[in-house]
C-alpha cells in the first residue's frame, strides 16, 4: 500500500532554471514531511522538511510547499545547479519525532549544463 | 567523524539461507533504524532500536529481526531468505530527538539467488 507517491520518475532541467518535484500522500495521519536527496552509492541525506501547521518552508535554494487539503507537496529548487543531479525522495511521518517514515519511489533529477 | 557505517557492502546469498547485516551509528547517536529499498522503490521502514529494544516496527514478517548492542551498534537478521528480499538495506542513526536528524549509511546490497 503506497501511501506516498511520486508520479514522475525523472525530471530533466537546464542549469539555472527551476526544478519542481511533486509528491502526493493518502494517509491523513501524516503531519510531517521531508525531502531527501540521494547520490549513487550513498545513503539519502536530509534536505528540507515541513510541518503540517505550515504551508511553506524555505532554505536557501530549496522551498517546500504543502497543500494539506489536496494531500500534495512540492519541492522547488531555484536555480538548479549540476550538483543537484540526484534522486529525490519525498517522505512522511505522523510527527517530527516519529521515525516510521513512508517514502515515495523517488524522482531522478538531471540538471543539463 | 566516520558517520554511519554498514557492513558488508555487498552480499550474495541463496534462498533459504540466513543473513546478518551490521550497522555502526554516527558518534553520539543512540537510536538506529533499518530500511529496505527494493529496486526502483523508496526505502521501507523495517524497525527501530533504542536502548537495546525494538521501539517501532514496520510491516515486515518475523523473519526480519534485529538487535542493538550496549555500544548502540545494531544488527539486522533475515531468516529463510526469499528472492524478494533482494534489496539495498539502509541503516540510519539519530539521537532520537527529531526524525530529520537521521543520518543514513550507504547501505548493504543483498542479492538472493
Amino acid at each position: 500500500d503506497q501511501q506516498v507517491k511520486q508520479n514522475s520518475p525523472s525530471l530533466s532541467v537546464q542549469e539555472g532554471r527551476i526544478s519542481i518535484l511533486n509528491c502526493d500522500y493518502t494517509n491523513s495521519m501524516f503531519d510531517y514531511f521531508l525531502w531527501y536527496k540521494k547520490y549513487p552509492a550513498e545513503g539519502p541525506t536530509f534536505l528540507i522538511s515541513i510541518s503540517s501547521i505550515k504551508d511553506k518552508n524555505e532554505d536557501g535554494r530549496f522551498t517546500v510547499f504543502l497543500n494539506k487539503s489536496a494531500k500534495h507537496l512540492s519541492l522547488h529548487i531555484v536555480p538548479s545547479q549540476p550538483g543537484d543531479s540526484a534522486v529525490y525522495f519525498c517522505a512522511a511521518s505522523e510527527g517530527f519525532n516519529d521515525y516510521k517514515l513512508s517514502f515515495g519511489a523517488g524522482t531522478t533529477v538531471t540538471v543539463r549544463a | 567523524d566516520a558517520g554511519v557505517t554498514q557492513s558488508p557492502t555487498h552480499l550474495i546469498k541463496t534462498r533459504g539461507q540466513q543473513v546478518t547485516l551490521r550497522c555502526s551509528p554516527k558518534s553520539g547517536h543512540d537510536t538506529v533504524s533499518w530500511y529496505q529499498q527494493a529496486l526502483g522503490q523508496g526505502p521501507q521502514f523495517i524497525f527501530q532500536y533504542y536502548e537495546e529494544e525494538e521501539r517501532q516496527r514496520g510491516n515486515f514478517p518475523d523473519r526480519f529481526s534485529g538487535h542493538q548492542f550496549p555500544n548502540y551498534s545494531s544488527e539486522l537478521n533475515v531468516n529463510a531468505l526469499w528472492l524478494g528480499d533482494s534489496a539495498l538495506y539502509l541503516c540510519a542513526s539519530s539521537s532520537g530527538l527529531a526524525v530529520y536528524e537521521q543520518y543514513f549509511g550507504p547501505g548493504t546490497r543483498l542479492t538472493v539467488t
